[in-house]
């Protein structure tokens, strides 16, 4: 079965940019999504497609995917960032849906 | 505005089955692909299975095929899932989601909190 891997943390401090990594094999040929999930809440997808936004999301969210992995940026970080994010696609060869294991973004 | 509120958790003990539905509105729901998701306790999303807009195609993740039933009644617009055999593993928060643009899932329910004891 498909695999999604992240790395279990990220650090930045207020004002700097973030960086999110997922990888996967030939990942970029498929479609990558985005989520983020702050601690009791849902989950809320911040970028579908690889790099769209979904309507409210803030420009400073952006996605990228090339090769073995994608990546999502978070520009000017804000404390409200800090949240668990999730990656996922769309295994198309089972019709599974996959999930990376998540990587919590700590706000220094 | 698209609402889903789950219910149908709670406190159960190994080996017994439940069932959680997921009650949909704000939207067209006979024309959405759905789906249903869990997080354990310190892990990260798990998507557990897919059913599709007529109920006709029904995905369920390798690790629990054979013990989850994946249904659902447009008339009522009603989505559910049948948890059989449960295990302390299974102690996680389940999520209802529409299937969205692309292959994700774009509006997610609050959740609803299943704790299996041993």
């Amino acid at each position: 079965s498909y695999v999604l891997t992240q790395p279990p943390s990220v650090s930045v401090a207020p004002g700097e940019t973030a960086r999110i990594p997922c990888g996967g094999t030939n990942l970029g040929v498929k479609s990558v999504h985005w989520y983020q999930q702050k601690p009791g809440q849902a989950p809320v997808l911040v970028i579908y497609s690889d790099v769209a936004r979904p309507s409210g999301i803030p420009e400073r969210f952006s996605g990228s995917s090339s090769g073995n992995q994608a990546s999502l940026t978070i520009s000017r970080v804000e404390a409200g960032d800090e949240a668990d994010y999730h990656c996922q696609v769309w295994d198309t060869g089972s019709g599974l849906r996959v999930f990376g294991g998540g990587t919590k973004l700590t706000v220094l | 505005q698209v609402h889903l509120v789950e219910s149908g958790g709670g406190l159960v003990q190994a080996g017994k089955s439940l069932s959680l539905s997921c009650a949909a509105s704000g939207f067209a729901f006979s024309r959405n692909n759905m789906h249903w998701v869990r997080r354990a306790p310190g892990k990260g999303l798990e998507w557990l299975a897919y059913i599709s807009r007529d109920a006709i195609i029904k995905k369920y993740a390798e690790s629990e095929r054979g013990r989850l039933t994946i249904s659902r009644d447009n008339s009522k617009n009603g989505l559910f899932l049948q948890m059989n055999s449960l295990m302390p593993e299974d102690t996680a928060v389940y999520y209802c989601a529409r299937d969205g643009e692309g292959g994700s899932l774009d509006y997610w329910g609050q959740g609803t909190l299943v704790t299996v004891s041993s």
